[in-house]
């Protein structure tokens, strides 16, 4: 597509209940990001897809959160119990081959995930 | 590590008024910076970025130099407009890795 798409935009979970947020990134970009913006914190970054290669997993904060990229294309971020603290805004981001060190990302709206 | 650190918002500014934002750095070797920019309600979008020292990024009238002797990679703007009022964060990426954020700087611009 012409960016990078995330659904839902938004979603209100119950505390313990699993969530799947998904991130549809730009035709071609081979490499993917997720990274995660608390309300009055900056970027925190979660977990990075480049090609084939085995995924950067250092960012995820625990085991209840997982991702995977099916085909090299689309990516699900799944949290599994989820507590109130993982309430945040999600965002995904792509870039092409060459790399965020010199084209930068590009972002997706995100999605704001609210757990009650 | 990798760090980036930027000054604390918000910053409140007239309209015309000169914007200055300062970001610092810390990171092994030449890493490429960048300032991204989040209008209320939308997602983030690369504002600028310069790869090598001395490199000056532009864009919107948005200017930001990068200084490898102070580390730094402050954003100025001569002249401010309510349509800037957004968060903007400075980031560094190392040659073929992810991005590191700042936390962000919430700039208001009033008339």
């Amino acid at each position: 597509g012409a960016g990078v798409s995330q659904s839902p935009s938004n979603k209100v979970t119950e505390k313990g209940k699993d969530v799947e947020l998904r991130c549809d990134p730009i035709s071609g970009h081979t490499a993917l990001y997720w990274y995660r913006q608390s309300l009055g914190q900056g970027l925190e970054f979660l977990i990075y897809f480049q090609g084939n290669s085995a995924p950067d997993k250092s960012g995820l904060p625990s085991d209840r959160f997982s991702a995977e990229r099916t085909g090299g294309s689309v990516s699900t971020l799944t949290i599994q119990r989820t507590q109130q603290e993982d309430s945040a805004v999600y965002l995904c981001a792509s870039s092409s081959g060459q790399g965020p060190s010199y084209y930068g990302y590009t972002f997706g709206s995100g999605t704001r995930l609210t757990v009650v | 590590g990798n760090s980036v650190t930027q000054m604390e918002g918000p910053v409140t500014l007239s309209e015309e008024a000169f914007l200055t934002i300062n970001c610092t750095y810390t990171a092994t070797g030449y890493p490429s910076l960048f300032w991204y920019v989040q209008y209320p309600g939308e997602g983030l979008q690369l504002l600028l970025k310069a790869t090598k020292a001395d490199d000056k990024g532009s864009n919107k009238g948005f200017e930001a130099t990068y200084r490898k002797e102070t580390t730094s990679f402050h954003l100025e703007k001569g002249s401010v407009q309510v349509s800037d009022s957004a968060v903007y964060f400075c980031a560094l990426s190392p040659a073929g890795n992810k991005l590191t954020f700042g936390t962000g700087t919430q700039l208001k611009v009033e008339l």
